[in-house]
């Protein structure tokens, strides 16, 4: 079946600072991947959604490109601000196959302090 | 903006006892689905349907029965609960595979 690893639980960082957090994953078919924000008491919310093979998509000072090479879809900012301390969540889903279930990583808490 | 409404948002209900959690989502989403999350577990399937009276085995559903009345309502039964499932539940929809999922705002179980 579908599987996403990712592998750092905690990143605690100054703000200012790049962070990178990783993200790998199994699949026999095309997939999509997200990255998925989770701020402390809300629900947790798209961040980003790949494109095509090698191309970088960005949203809100975050970037990712899907390498389907390796297997990853890597969460970059080049500058942390305390704001984005939250969960973060990277998912997949298939685009054939026939399985419908999104399947999520066990999430990245990332701490940023001044 | 996709909208899921979950109510109740804060339920507290003692060991044995029925809970129903509901699901309502209003952007006629074919897929939709039950989490719970837990600290160290990040985001565990529980049970997901792909449309009225239809109904999927998620990756932790022991415990847990779910219904998909219709296309809009979703819901999340515990008929004898336990201190285990105390959790935060959340219930998120979804249009055709590939796209993203929306969650609703979660709700947040205690089982004493």
């Amino acid at each position: 079946g579908d599987s996403v690893t990712q592998t750092e639980g905690l990143v605690t960082l100054t703000k200012g600072l790049p962070v990178m957090l990783n993200c790998t994953y199994q699949t026999t078919y095309s997939p999509f991947l997200f990255w998925y924000v989770q701020h402390l008491n809300e629900a947790p919310k798209l961040l980003l959604k790949s494109s095509t093979d090698n191309k970088r998509t960005e949203h809100q000072g975050f970037y990712a490109t899907l390498h389907k090479s390796s297997s990853s879809f890597h969460l970059q900012k080049s500058s942390v601000q305390l704001s984005d301390s939250a969960l973060y969540f990277c998912a997949l889903r298939e685009t054939s196959g026939g399985n419908y279930k999104p399947t999520f990583g066990k999430g990245t808490s990332l701490v940023v302090h001044p | 903006e996709a909208a899921v409404t979950q109510s109740p948002r804060n339920k507290v209900t003692v060991t044995g006892g029925n809970v129903t959690l509901s699901c309502r989502q209003t952007n006629s989403h074919n897929y939709m689905y039950w989490y719970r999350q837990d600290t160290g577990h990040g985001l565990r399937l529980i049970h997901y349907s792909y449309g009225a009276g239809n109904l999927q085995i998620g990756d932790v559903p022991d415990g847990y029965k779910a219904t998909r009345t219709t296309q809009e309502d979703f819901f999340l039964l515990l008929e004898l609960a336990s201190p285990s499932q105390t959790s935060l539940y959340f219930c998120a929809s979804s249009d055709r595979v590939g796209t993203e999922v929306f969650f609703g705002k979660g709700t947040r179980l205690t089982v004493v």
